[in-house]
């Protein structure tokens, strides 16, 4: 019963590398998102897709961008990483607005 | 801009009392409305969900949802150390698939001994 998994755990960057943060869920859900959390911030949008073949901007999508490969998978791309990109990355997936997401493990992201 | 907003905290209550955590929405086109509680260094975790006005309770947790004073608040009652964690509040303006949660910045509640 895996729910939403993220790989990889942890990664460290040097600045301008590239790198595709994967995220699968197993609860046959529609919605997908990713989001950043900072210090203070808490939790920004950065992508979403309402549905497979679907995707749209959240508040913070600049330098990133992503694909719904099919109906479980669903990744983020940073082309070119940033110190600013520094965060913890989560992954989540939904049925339906209404009744709220469900979070993977998280990425804890270094760009140095 | 939507905006969630939340105390960040940290609210300290004793082991055995009520704690209560607070939030207020900017869009009153909001539809749905969540509690997530986030222990450090973990993932959030969804523990209540309220659609209506007025209370809805699952043990302990008791959230409360005025609509008209775009305010929602969850109720901890004989809070322990185990409750010792930031709750985020998040809103969304619709029920669909294409609804996307906003989340407020969170509360960081610490029950004491």
């Amino acid at each position: 019963n895996a729910g939403v998994t993220q790989t990889p755990k942890f990664q460290v960057l040097k600045t301008g590398q590239s790198m595709t943060l994967q995220c699968a869920q197993d609860m046959n859900h529609n919605s997908m998102y990713w989001y950043r959390q900072d210090p203070g911030m808490g939790l920004r949008l950065i992508y979403y897709s309402a549905s497979e073949g679907t995707t749209d901007k959240g508040e913070v999508p600049n330098g990133y961008n992503v694909s719904r490969l099919n109906k479980r998978e669903f990744s983020l791309r940073l082309e070119s990483a940033a110190p600013s990109q520094t965060s913890v990355y989560f992954c989540a997936s939904s049925a339906a607005g209404a009744l709220g997401a469900f979070f993977g493990q998280g990425t804890r992201l270094t760009v140095v | 801009q939507k905006e969630v907003e939340q105390n960040s905290g940290p609210l300290s209550v004793p082991e055995g009392a009520i704690a209560s955590l607070n939030c207020t929405y900017s869009d009153r086109g909001s539809q749905s409305f969540f509690w997530y509680r986030q222990y450090s260094g973990k993932s959030p975790e969804l523990i209540m969900f309220i659609y209506s006005n007025g209370d809805k309770e699952d043990g302990r947790f008791t959230a409360q949802l005025n609509k008209a004073s775009q305010y929602v608040s969850l109720l901890i009652r004989d809070s322990q150390p185990s409750d010792s964690a930031t709750y985020l509040c998040a809103v969304t303006e619709g029920t669909g698939t294409a609804s996307k949660l906003t989340f407020g910045t969170g509360t960081r509640l610490q029950v004491t001994l």
